[in-house]
């Protein structure tokens, strides 16, 4: 079983920011929080991930509670082109780790409106 | 980040048949990954393809409906085999490249229709 819980959808207008929360209560001190969207039956396509610091790229930025029992995926400037399912998923950053493996949730579906 | 590409993109078979996805990575990667997304769920994980060695399934799969072939570092390939409506979905490869951290990419899967 995923062990993280999002809400199952959201709505941001255009050109606002939105904020996909996340819930890892249970997360261990080697996982680390991945976050990846899938527009509309494509492939999964990888965001960002981080264990404790916030991190940043060029899609998104990850802020990481600092107990790491939650944390916000931020798109700075949502488009149309953002609408789509977003996962978080927690798992070991490396693949020799115990819980190497990814686990999809039903993620949050992200809409975009004009 | 590392470019994968799959064969057929898409595919409508009959049932009782057997279908062989193949899957490209334009880099050399030790672990590859094939998963499931059945029509409106979520991905599920249905096999580990290590270079060398047997793929590892997960509970739920067998290699004789699923078999799975790991020739080199940049390829590997899916059966589905006797199929039937119920194995209507998209099947994704995805691989694992590292870094600082290890990282998945996907595939943009291959959609799959048994009638």
């Amino acid at each position: 079983d995923a062990k993280t819980t999002q809400p199952p959808s959201m709505d941001c207008a255009e050109g606002r920011a939105a904020n996909l929360p996340c819930n890892h209560s249970t997360i261990s001190g080697n996982e680390y929080v991945y976050w990846y969207r899938q527009i509309h039956s494509q492939g999964p396509q990888y965001i960002i991930h981080g264990l404790k610091n916030n991190e940043t790229n060029e899609m998104a930025s990850l802020i990481i509670t600092e107990d790491r029992k939650s944390s916000t995926l931020i798109l700075p400037h949502a488009t149309l082109r953002d609408t789509a399912v977003y996962y978080c998923i927690v798992r070991d950053g490396y693949s020799g780790g115990s819980n190497y493996k990814l686990t999809f949730g039903k993620g949050t579906l992200l809409t975009v409106n004009p | 980040s590392a470019v994968i590409s799959q064969k057929p993109s898409r595919d409508i078979c009959q049932r009782g048949t057997s279908l062989t996805i193949q899957c490209q990575v334009d880099s050399q990667v030790t672990m590859m990954f094939w998963y499931r997304q059945q029509p409106g769920q979520s991905l599920t994980l249905i096999a580990t393809a290590n270079q060398g060695s047997e793929a590892t399934y997960e509970s739920g799969f067998v290699i004789d409906k699923f078999p799975i072939s790991r020739p080199n570092l940049t390829f590997s390939t899916l059966t589905v085999s006797n199929m039937s409506p119920e194995d209507s979905s998209i099947y994704l490869c995805s691989v694992e490249t590292g870094g600082y951290t290890d990282t998945q990419y996907f595939g943009p899967g291959t959609r799959l229709t048994v009638l």
